[in-house]
């Protein structure tokens, strides 16, 4: 089955600087990459997701990148704010169907 | 719009017993999906129920079971409860499986087994 891995497990940052969050995935044949935000005591929620057709995508502050051929993908977030401090976390899956987590980043936004 | 729904928020049980979990989705939605998140282990997929046909199961043994409703609601039984049950029990749903859909989550029942 799928494995997927995640880096950092913790991440602290200054208000206004970036913060990256990468995974690693194990099957070549995913092909649906979702990232999660999870506030505290709080449901995890869709941020934003690429597909394997495509290199990148932005929305806002937030972009992901993909590189299927070394099989990681990549969260950045640019210009901080406190209200980005949660949980996020990494998917894959084929077709958006069950998904794959990693095991959660911890970010901290200072302000 | 209405959104998942889980039900109970909170469940307590001692070592053995049985647990049941209950999800309604969102209006629309075909696709159930249940997930363990423990603590520091991530989100772990459990279940998938598509149409009332459980599509995929994830790396859990056997007394994780479930089922799907014609009304598409969804229940999660957890048999012979052991003290690593002990978790939050996210559901998922999503529209008819024809391509890429989003999941949105529900709140969760939080399981204590004691």
């Amino acid at each position: 089955g799928e494995n997927v891995e995640q880096h950092p497990s913790t991440l602290s940052v200054q208000e206004g600087d970036s913060a990256v969050i990468k995974c690693t995935y194990s099957d070549s044949a995913s092909n649906y990459f979702p990232w999660y935000k999870q506030e505290l005591g709080k449901r995890p929620q869709l941020i934003i997701d690429i597909r394997s057709n495509v290199g990148e995508k932005k929305d806002q502050r937030i972009a992901v990148t993909l590189n299927k051929t070394a099989k990681h993908f990549s969260l950045h977030i640019t210009e901080t704010q406190p209200e980005d401090s949660a949980v996020y976390f990494c998917a894959a899956s084929r077709w958006a169907n069950n998904l794959f987590f990693g095991t959660g980043t911890r970010l901290t936004v200072i302000p | 719009e209405a959104g998942v729904t889980q039900s109970p928020t909170h469940l307590i049980k001692t070592r053995g017993q049985q647990a049941t979990l209950r999800c309604s989705p969102i209006s629309g939605h075909t696709s159930v999906y249940w997930y363990q998140q423990a603590l520091g282990l991530g989100l772990q997929f459990l279940l998938w129920y598509d149409e009332g046909e459980e599509r995929n199961r994830g790396n859990f043994p056997p007394r994780f079971s479930g089922r799907q409703f014609p009304n598409y609601s969804s229940e999660l039984n957890v048999n012979a409860l052991e003290l690593e049950d002990s978790a939050l029990y996210l559901c998922a749903s999503s529209p008819p499986p024809t391509g890429y859909n989003e999941q949105f989550f529900g709140p969760g029942t939080r399981l204590t087994v004691l």
